[in-house]
């Protein structure tokens, strides 16, 4: 299986704590995507960083990547209540389909 | 712009029945991807297609039948249901395949439990 891990599983933390969350995957990648899944509903997408990119930023996500050591992390500053959602990675190669990770479950506490 | 719907939201089969679930996407996308969401693993791809009368399989078919007549639709059958396709069914679009740099657009799902 091409699919990625994320870590760690679960995470807990005070609203306006920094996030953490890691991916790992197993081959060459054309990108990585995160996306946000809310409970109950689909997953949302939230930034998109290509092969060739080492860090990408947006509002409050700052998302790095290296290719050397197939990971990736997704940063979410000032975490609000909010932003409690599953959180996955997804990569995709030279073809047509995208593999995602397992998930953290991000729990923001007022 | 609805993005991408899914019908129904909800179902509950006995083992043997037949059913199909239906995506729509309002997008134009060429690609469209049926997922299964099960606890602890993640999302895996069932079938996807890349266009209007194609269909190829993706990590796990078996038991599943895929059809893309219109390009705004793709529909998922499950022929016969067994206990283990219990599930949460995400159906995604996107404008081009995975090395196209370009995001997929999810709906919100269907949640199928076979008794």
């Amino acid at each position: 299986s091409q699919q990625g891990e994320e870590d760690p599983q679960a995470l807990s933390i005070q609203e306006g704590e920094n996030a953490t969350m890691n991916c790992s995957y197993k081959t060459s990648i054309n990108n990585l995507q995160w996306y946000r899944q809310n409970s109950g509903r689909g997953l949302v997408h939230l930034i998109l960083i290509r092969s060739n990119e080492r860090e990408k930023h947006s509002g409050r996500l700052r998302v790095t990547l290296d290719t050397s050591k197939k990971s990736s992390s997704l940063l979410i500053t000032a975490s609000r209540a909010a932003d409690t959602a599953s959180y996955f990675c997804a990569t995709a190669s030279n073809g047509n389909q995208f593999y995602f990770g397992t998930g953290t479950s991000l729990t923001v506490i007022p | 712009n609805a993005g991408v719907t899914q019908t129904p939201k909800f179902r509950v089969l006995k083992t043997g029945q037949s059913m199909t679930l239906l995506c729509a996407q309002d997008m134009n996308h060429e690609y469209m991807y049926w997922y299964r969401q099960d606890p602890g693993m993640g999302l895996r791809l069932i079938h996807y297609s890349v266009g209007e009368g194609t269909t190829a399989k993706g990590e796990v078919p078996d038991g599943y039948n895929v059809s893309r007549l219109k390009k705004q639709n793709f529909l998922l059958g499950l022929e016969s249901a067994a206990p283990s396709q219990t599930s949460v069914y995400f159906c995604a679009s996107s404008q081009t395949g995975g090395a196209g740099n370009q995001p997929q657009h999810f709906g919100d799902g269907t949640r199928l439990s076979i008794l």
